[in-house]
């Protein structure tokens, strides 16, 4: 069954970029059958979603991000990718990469299954 | 932008109960509507997809019903593992508030 996994630094500058990688095992991201997606959760919040690529490169973000996000898709590497520029104390979050389960022809529906999690704070 | 909101925003029950959490849209949403459970420091598990699906692998004590603007989460037989973050969560990704079920 497929797997995921985050990683990156647990901790980046304001102003500076968050890069996490997600790693897909147990299944290739190269299918037409889903999409692959990045949220965060702060304490005690709901998650909430920064966005979601298919394998073909086509993404879709969150518009509260005001286009800080940006999520590529490394087919040869089974790996898909988070960037978030000019990030600041409210960045501070738990981020998880995900599997989407789009309805219909769009990239909306349902979220499983789910990495780990990883604890990035936002702190000089 | 749809809206999701929870209740109650928690609630105590004990091993063996059966308790239920609400979820409401702000607008008709159809049975666009996915339910995870999330235990402390874990991330989220889906339960339930398009309202009333239970999804592969997980407990019959766990049910979903509902449509367009109401729904609800029904667990029967509360576990131990039970005891932890419900949330709701329209297509749009957009996600409810969370039900923190505990321990009475």
């Amino acid at each position: 069954q497929v797997q995921l996994q985050e990683s990156g630094p647990g901790l980046v500058k304001p102003s500076e970029t968050l890069s996490l990688i997600c790693n897909v095992s147990g299944g290739p991201v190269r299918t037409s059958y889903y999409y692959w997606g990045w949220s965060r959760q702060s304490p005690g919040k709901a998650p909430e979603w920064i966005g979601t690529i298919f394998y073909t490169g086509k993404t879709y973000y969150n518009p509260s991000l005001k286009s800080r996000a940006t999520i590529t898709i490394d087919t040869s590497k089974n790996q898909f990718s988070l960037r978030l520029n000019s990030v600041n104390a409210a960045d501070t979050a738990v981020y998880f990469c995900a599997r989407h389960h789009p309805f219909g022809s769009g990239s909306y529906g349902w979220v499983d299954p789910w990495g780990p999690g990883n604890r990035v704070t936002v702190s000089t | 932008d749809i809206q999701m909101t929870q209740s109650p925003s928690s609630l105590s029950a004990s091993v063996g109960d059966s308790i239920n959490i609400a979820c409401r849209a702000s607008e008709r949403i159809g049975t666009f509507l996915n339910w995870y459970r999330q235990k402390p420091g874990k991330a989220p598990e889906l339960l339930i997809y398009a309202a009333s699906t239970l999804q592969t692998g997980v407990s019959s004590r766990f049910s979903g019903s509902g449509s367009e603007t109401d729904f609800t989460l029904t667990i029967n037989n509360l576990q131990p593992e039970d005891f932890a973050t419900y949330f709701c969560q329209h297509y749009s990704y957009t996600f409810g508030p969370g039900t923190k079920v505990d321990i009475k």
